[in-house]
């Protein structure tokens, strides 16, 4: 069984400020983890994905994640928030034909 | 190939009546899902099929909801007699059998049920 718990439910930053967006997972399996962005009106984009190469995983738009797996964790940064990153993002642990999704953290970007 | 396909991107129906959601996968995937997003949550999980094989069925899955893969190329998700609590979107995602791939979504089919 897998489950993912994302933190916070809504985090609001001032633009140019850095962006941390938390995520814990429970997986039986070595689990694949992403994060996947979801701006209003449009289909879910993935930003970036772990697949136990590399702890730390970049993705588009400045955005990069550390898999702790000490702590559960697959927390989504970025140094420097931008207006356009404002959207609801979602974690996702991901075994063989078992996707499942976080209940998402809307991010609030202040100029 | 321009992605996954969901078809149609909006339904208003009468509580009651049943319909029918199609999604096109991209072309060489042979694993796709379906998922339902209500407002302000994330997407749940509702079934997964490699090739035409139906694999898993979540709970959510009630015995009004039945969704196939004929010959694992397109997918179809038909709700019976709908009710208001169905109103939701309706993703579907596909992905190549191999580890640590993702998962490509589809706009979705947003269900209206009045």
């Amino acid at each position: 069984a897998q489950s993912v718990t994302q933190l916070d439910s809504h985090v609001s930053v001032s633009e140019g400020t850095p962006v941390l967006l938390r995520c814990n997972y429970s997986s039986s399996y070595s689990p694949s983890l992403f994060w996947y962005v979801q701006h209003p009106n449009k289909g879910l984009q993935l930003l970036l994905k772990y697949t136990s190469a590399a702890t730390l995983v970049k993705g588009i738009n400045g955005f990069e994640a550390e898999f702790k797996k000490s702590e559960t964790s697959f927390h989504l940064t970025k140094p420097s928030a931008h207006m356009s990153d404002a959207a609801e993002y979602f974690c996702v642990v991901s075994a063989p034909g078992d996707m499942r999704f976080g209940a998402g953290t809307r991010l609030t970007v202040k100029p | 190939d321009t992605g996954v396909s969901q078809n149609p991107r909006h339904k208003i129906t009468k509580r009651g009546q049943n319909v029918t959601f199609r999604c096109d996968p991209i072309s060489e995937h042979n694993r796709l899902y379906w998922y339902r997003q209500t407002l302000g949550q994330g997407p749940e999980f509702l079934t997964y099929f490699q090739n035409e094989a139906q694999l898993e069925k979540s709970r959510l899955l009630s015995d009004r909801f039945s969704a196939e893969r004929p010959k694992g190329s397109f997918s179809t998700l038909e709700i019976q007699r709908t009710e208001q609590g169905d109103s939701a979107m309706y993703l579907c995602a596909s992905s190549l059998r191999v580890q640590g791939t993702e998962a490509f979504f589809g706009q979705g089919t947003r269900l209206t049920v009045v």
